[in-house]
């Protein structure tokens, strides 16, 4: 079953640009995380923020959580051409429950 | 720790035919997965292992789907026998602590099965 939305499904946005990929979910959650693929491989884990968290970073990627909305967005800065993968949330809703993903949002960036 | 590591990462069989495939988890992880992705569908969790127990296996397609986890370093999941439709990407991942909160599910870098 999948819980989490991505929006938009996919974005092409010229090298140097800010991205910013939106998630949004129907249950109460525990943590919510990102993922990215790149074509032909395995999803790599990027940024965990727990439901007590609002904002968090990593280097270019800066991710927020607003449970009241049940959403969550990521912003990639500074985009790069190895940025271009599919990006997608997980959310984590109890103990007994694993993760629960969205469709994903196809990212491009265009040198 | 190389990462999570599957095998074969291309296999393409006749229809009818009996599919292995294998994984091995990140040493020290207690949770095992099993997903398989298509473009119709995305990624559906297939069956889950907890400390090589099956927890939950209500993704598991049909009975021609089958998994183990005889230990804490491999899994496999076999088809038997296989169909067309089967065709997807599988992914292993595996995790320390109930949905990933500890860090987050490591993927294996996935096999491509093509069923003809």
């Amino acid at each position: 079953s999948q819980q989490g939305e991505e929006d938009p499904q996919a974005l092409s946005i010229q090298e140097g640009e800010n991205a910013t990929m939106n998630c949004s979910y129907k249950t109460s959650i525990n943590n919510l995380q990102w993922y990215r693929q790149n074509s032909g491989r395995g999803l790599v884990h990027l940024i965990l923020i727990r439901s007590n968290e609002r904002e968090k970073h990593s280097g270019r990627l800066r991710v927020t959580l607003d449970t009241s909305k049940k959403s969550s967005s990521l912003l990639i800065t500074a985009s790069r051409a190895a940025d271009t993968a599919s990006y997608f949330c997980a959310t984590d809703a109890g103990s007994n429950y694993q993760l629960i993903w969205g469709a994903g949002t196809k990212l491009i960036i265009k040198p | 720790d190389a990462g999570v590591i599957q095998s074969p990462r291309h296999e393409v069989t006749e229809m009818g035919q009996e599919v292995t495939l294998r994984c091995k988890p990140i040493s020290g992880h207690d949770y095992l997965f099993w997903y398989r992705q298509t473009m119709m569908r995305g990624l559906e969790l297939l069956i889950y292992f907890n400390n090589n127990v099956p927890i939950d296996d209500s993704g598991m397609p049909e009975d021609r789907f089958s998994a183990k986890m005889p230990n804490a370093s491999f899994s496999t999941l076999k088809i038997q026998p296989s169909e067309p439709r089967d065709s997807a990407v599988y992914f292993c991942a595996s995790s320390e602590g109930t949905g990933g909160r500890f860090g987050g599910y490591t993927f294996g870098s996935g096999t491509r099965l093509t069923v003809v």
